[in-house]
């Protein structure tokens, strides 16, 4: 079946870092990749996706990768706010015409220090 | 305009009670999902709703486990003789195909079993 692994940290930066939070997948078919948030205290959001191959998502200075050949998709940010901390869900689906639900990895709690 | 809508907020409940959850999908929104969030699990995916119809109920921890969804809006998610391991946030997220099926998630139902 599918499966989503990210690193869980936590993981912990100064303000301005720069961050990367790997994440890997394994799916049968050719899925939708997905970053999730979840701020303390609030629901998830959508961060940020990319349904083919090369494809950049792209929000709030949060970048990804779509990489068929490394099945990944690493989060990145140039430079960290503390207003960044968070716990980030990596989240794949197989898009059958949202017949899916999403594969989510275990998270990543960031923890940014001023 | 208003998001996806979860009650209640939290439920406490003993043992072998059923309860029941509700959840209130951003309107026009033609799929629905549950999911359920725990320590030890992560982000879990429990069943899907297109329309009044759950293709595939496989995800569904067990059979005291149901769902479902009238009128092609409201849901419910019916825990029968719940156990302690049921303790979790349930989540419920919409989504409409126009929208490239991205999933909207409500603040979900913490559910705790005494």
């Amino acid at each position: 079946g599918d499966s989503v692994t990210q690193m869980e940290g936590p993981v912990t930066l100064s303000e301005e870092a720069f961050l990367t939070i790997n994440c890997t997948y394994t799916a049968t078919g050719y899925p939708s990749l997905f970053w999730y948030v979840q701020y303390p205290g609030e629901g998830l959001q959508l961060l940020l996706k990319a349904t083919k191959a090369d494809d950049k998502g792209s929000n709030k200075g949060f970048e990804a990768t779509y990489r068929k050949e490394t099945t990944s998709f690493h989060l990145e940010k140039g430079s960290v706010q503390v207003s960044d901390s968070a716990v980030y869900f990596c989240a794949l689906s197989e898009g059958r015409g949202g017949a899916d639900g999403l594969t989510f990895g275990k998270g990543t709690h960031l923890i940014i220090q001023p | 305009g208003a998001g996806v809508s979860q009650s209640p907020s939290n439920k406490v409940t003993e043992k072998g009670k059923d309860v029941e959850l509700r959840c209130d999908p951003i309107s026009g929104h033609t799929a629905l999902y549950w999911y359920r969030q725990s320590l030890g699990q992560g982000l879990e995916f429990l069943i899907y709703f297109q329309g009044n119809s759950a293709p595939d109920k496989s995800g569904l921890p067990s059979d005291r486990f149901s769902a479902e969804r009238t009128g092609g809006s409201v849901s419910t998610l019916t825990i029968q003789r719940t156990q302690q391991e049921d303790s979790a946030v349930y989540l419920c997220a919409s989504s409409h195909p126009g929208q490239g099926y991205e999933q909207y998630f409500g603040p979900g139902t913490r559910l705790t079993v005494t």
